[in-house]
């Protein structure tokens, strides 16, 4: 089975401009999260969805914002874009937000490494 | 504000040498423990999860601990491999329904021949 992909692997962006990220979560899986993770630092939360439901968000500016499609795959899109929005953003994918399934471990997939200049 | 505070930042080893990362936590509501493996430039996978109740869990080589009373938690690697250079995340997890894991920073294993 595949795991969970994103796309793009890298991108290069100057300040102010937008960014969309997507990723698609492994097959089954309903809950999909977003996370940034800057360098030497660990993966900050930004948002999570569920059933295309923003179930829980993460302490960012509106500048970040993001759904989920009825494939349950999901876009993060970034607007006026800063410096300090270089990172690497992941997306883990789960099965449910609830446990109810498993244990609730989230998978994450390679990431998408933001530069912005 | 939920933390986990990880030591050592750094770590070199050689190959073959067993060796134990820490975790100390902060996280409220608490229910599990996790921890996580991140390859350079790669996604984290998971390692173990333990429940509050739980005091180790093994998985191959890895062995973690949990001590819920003094809020500990530590990984021990035995006859430690190459491919064991990484990052080790310990995460906090407040359980079912919540979405808000809590990562520490990470210890940067380096295994050398």
């Amino acid at each position: 089975d595949a795991g969970v992909t994103q796309s793009p692997t890298h991108l290069i962006k100057t300040r102010g401009q937008q960014v969309t990220l997507r990723c698609s979560p492994i097959s089954g899986h309903k809950s999909v999260s977003w996370y940034q993770q800057v360098l030497g630092q660990g993966p900050q939360f930004i948002f999570q969805y569920y059933e295309k439901e923003e179930r829980g968000r993460g302490n960012f500016p509106d500048r970040f914002s993001a759904r989920q499609f009825p494939n349950y795959s999901s876009e993060l899109n970034v607007n006026a874009l800063l410096l300090g929005d270089s990172a690497l953003y992941l997306c883990a994918s789960s099965l449910a937000w609830d446990y109810a399934e498993d244990d609730g471990t989230q998978y994450f997939g390679p990431g998408t490494r933001l530069t912005v200049l | 504000k939920n933390q986990v505070e990880q030591s050592p930042q750094s770590l070199i080893i050689l190959e073959g040498k067993n060796c134990t990362l820490q975790c100390n936590y902060t996280v409220s509501p608490f229910s599990n423990l996790r921890w996580y493996k991140q390859d350079t430039g790669r996604g984290p996978v998971s390692l173990t999860i333990m429940t509050f109740s739980e005091n180790t869990k093994s998985n191959g080589r890895y062995t973690a601990t949990l001590d819920a009373d003094t809020k500990q938690s530590s990984l021990h690697i035995t006859a430690s491999q190459l491919s064991d250079s990484a990052s080790y995340i310990c995460v906090g997890d407040p359980g079912a329904g919540s979405y808000q894991l809590t990562f520490g920073k990470g210890t940067k294993l380096s295994v050398i021949p």
